[in-house]
């Protein structure tokens, strides 16, 4: 069964400093993996996706992240936070052939001037 | 750039009433789904649809639950004899292909019931 992990409720970074977001996953087969941004009183926006490509994935806003399929982790970073960052980030895992996203309790990532 | 729109963005219901929640999905998309986040809690799948049948459904889409394309636009869900707990925010979303295809979400319908 999937499930995801997001191992922080809330970061806080100063402005111009590096972001780290964590997740990992459990999957029985290849997984595609997500992260989606929720800004506040906005929908859902795709930050970025792996599906079995290139291990390194850049999204957008100056987002990146790397599958470990060793370490069966996700991680999202950022070299620098900017003030417009400040919103609530979701890992979400998907196998192959089903429809539904399996999402993570969501990260709230807080920056500070 | 094209989006998935929500009517309406907030609805209030007293307890035992039907509400349909109305979704415009991306023109070409041919997936549609429906996830709700009770607040505090994570989102969790509802349903997808496909071809004008469900494909999918989690065990929250009990028979309370139903979806419909009623034309070709637009994509709903009704919640009937709604309870206290269906209070959440709605999320519809659609994608051109299924499986790992990306999903697009729309704003969300709050639903608040009474």
């Amino acid at each position: 069964a999937q499930s995801v992990t997001q191992l922080d409720s809330h970061v806080s970074v100063s402005e111009g400093t590096p972001v780290l977001l964590r997740c990992n996953y459990s999957s029985s087969y290849s997984p595609s993996l997500f992260w989606y941004v929720q800004h506040p009183n906005k929908g859902l926006q795709l930050l970025l996706k792996y599906t079995s490509a290139a291990t390194l994935v850049k999204g957008i806003n100056g987002f990146e992240a790397e599958f470990k399929k060793s370490e069966t982790s996700f991680h999202l970073t950022k070299p620098s936070a900017h003030m417009s960052d400040a919103a609530e980030y979701f890992c979400v895992v998907s196998e192959g052939g089903n429809y539904q996203l399996i999402w993570g309790a969501g990260t709230k990532l807080i920056i500070k001037p | 750039e094209p989006e998935v729109t929500q009517t309406p963005s907030h609805q209030v219901t007293q307890m035992g009433q039907e509400v349909i929640l109305r979704c415009v999905p991306i023109s070409n998309h041919l997936y549609f789904y429906w996830y709700r986040q009770i607040l505090g809690q994570k989102v969790e799948f509802l349903v997808s649809f496909y071809n004008n049948e469900i494909s999918e459904k989690s065990e929250i889409f009990d028979d309370q639950f139903s979806v419909e394309r009623p034309d070709g636009s637009n994509f709903t869900l009704k919640i009937r004899s709604t309870k206290l707990e269906d209070s959440a925010m709605y999320f519809c979303a659609s994608s051109v292909l299924d499986g790992t295809d990306t999903q697009y979400f729309g704003p969300g319908t709050r639903l608040t019931v009474l």
